[in-house]
């Protein structure tokens, strides 16, 4: 069955950076891409970026752009979000979900459990 | 970037009524519309994809339709279980990928 699991959660000062991982099973990694997406407390959700598991291709949102980093590691299945510059309003749950290898083309079928990352000083 | 606002932002309805939620996009994206149900500290779940298929195991009180820029979710008869936020997202275009704002539903 398809797992997402990502990594613990953070507690990072601002102006400090993240690096949430999450962990891909049950399915082919370089046939998908994984897209990444947050939620602020009691706030929506909200889309951060993609990318494909395939190439390395990369797709993020503007507001995010300078900041945010997606990678991913072939060899152990899993895909990475950093975020640089940390700011109090960065603090969020932030998810991964599979994606298609074409930027958006799916609905998210499959989610990760979520990352808990809190910016305090 | 296309908006997507749904409406209405928070409902209360009774057990056994019929729900209607709204999504319209600021413009049009075919039928490449999904609905996510969140429960309170629960990861979101998708229940419909293009616009109107339901995902495997999602009850079928649970309908969707649309076109275009507007496009609906309808429970048909509300349970307990129900209660949540409901997320609308467009997807199959150009990024951002965005989501709807979120209706969070209630029993009255």
């Amino acid at each position: 069955q398809v797992q997402l699991v990502q990594s613990g959660a953070e507690v990072k000062k601002p102006g400090a950076s993240v690096k949430v991982s999450c962990k891909a099973s049950g399915y082919t990694f370089t046939s998908y891409g994984i897209s990444w997406v947050r939620q602020a407390p009691g706030q929506g959700l909200e889309w951060m970026g993609w990318i494909s598991a395939y190439n390395g291709n990369t797709n993020y949102a503007q507001k995010l752009q300078g900041r945010v980093t997606m990678t991913t590691d072939t060899s152990t299945s899993t895909a990475y979000m950093e975020l640089r510059s940390l700011r109090s309003d960065d603090t969020a749950v932030y998810y991964c979900a599979r994606d298609s290898l074409l930027v958006g083309a799916s609905p998210y079928y499959y989610w990760g459990q979520g990352t808990l990352v809190t910016v305090s000083s | 970037d296309i908006q997507m606002t749904q409406s209405p932002s928070s409902l209360s309805a009774s057990v056994g009524d019929r729900v209607t939620i709204t999504c319209r996009a600021s413009q049009g994206i075919s039928n490449y519309l999904a609905w996510y149900q969140q429960k309170p500290g629960k990861v979101p779940k998708l229940l419909i994809y293009a616009a109107s298929t339901l995902q495997s195991g999602v009850p079928s009180r649970f309908s969707g339709s649309g076109s275009g820029t507007d496009f609906t979710l309808t429970i048909s008869s509300l349970q307990p279980e129900d209660v949540a936020t409901y997320y609308c997202q467009k997807y199959n275009s150009a990024p951002p990928y965005t989501f709807g704002q979120g209706t969070k539903l209630e029993i009255k």
